[in-house]
């Protein structure tokens, strides 16, 4: 069983141009969260989505930063028009179930912004 | 909204020395403790928690302690060795578990 399959490892955009970052959760988990980890710092919670719906998005920025979970293939976190400050590391995590399961981390997508 | 602080920013040791990093909370509301591990360029590892109703828990040469009334729980390592080395993250949530705050990392190093 594969673990949580996050792509690309790195990538880098210019500022102004879109990035898209995928999350493939581990098999027969249906939930998944996003988190943003910025240098020195610890993660902090952006999304949680189900299958078709957005649980939780209390923790994305109200502006060009937007999170899918289709009912087929990976989820999508996705900021138009990045800027420097969006440089981070983005950690998708899913879990079977939410609320008293452990949820599992992928490798996480390097973003850096020129 | 729930913050998390962590001490030490960093932390070196002996190997087989023990190390100690210690986290409060703010919202006593918070009843969902993980601790992380995180090595270079992977993602968070779980490798311990705690509930609200559990002052102590033990796994091999890890344990972790929560103090309810102080809001702060700490994860102890005993007779570290060399893979201890990483950067170990706290965390709390209120009881959804999904939503969780992290502290700000502390990147042990145990030297051979």
């Amino acid at each position: 069983n594969a673990g949580v399959m996050q792509n690309p490892r790195h990538l880098v955009r210019r500022r102004g141009q879109e990035a898209r970052l995928r999350c493939s959760p581990m098999k027969g988990h249906s939930h998944v969260y996003w988190y943003r980890q910025l240098p020195e710092e610890g993660l902090k919670f952006m999304v949680y989505l189900q299958k078709e719906n957005i649980i939780d998005e209390s923790g994305m920025p109200k502006e060009r930063f937007s999170a899918e979970f289709p009912k087929e293939g990976p989820s999508i976190l996705r900021i138009q028009q990045v800027v420097r400050g969006d440089s981070a590391a983005y950690f998708c995590a899913s879990s079977p179930l939410v609320g008293r399961t452990e949820a599992f981390f992928g490798q996480g997508t390097r973003l850096t912004v020129v | 909204g729930e913050n998390v602080e962590q001490h030490p920013s960093t932390l070196s040791v002996q190997e087989g020395d023990s190390a100690v990093i210690k986290c409060t909370y703010s919202d006593s509301a918070s009843n969902y403790f993980p601790w992380y591990k995180q090595e270079l360029g992977k993602g968070p590892q779980l490798i311990i928690d705690i509930r609200s109703n559990v002052g102590e828990k033990k796994d091999q040469r890890i344990a972790v302690t929560l103090n309810k009334t102080a809001k702060h729980f700490s994860l102890h390592i005993t007779e570290t060795q060399p893979e201890d080395s990483a950067v170990y993250f706290c965390a709390a949530s209120m009881g959804n578990d999904y939503k969780l705050s992290f502290g700000a990392g502390t990147t042990v190093t145990v030297r051979a």
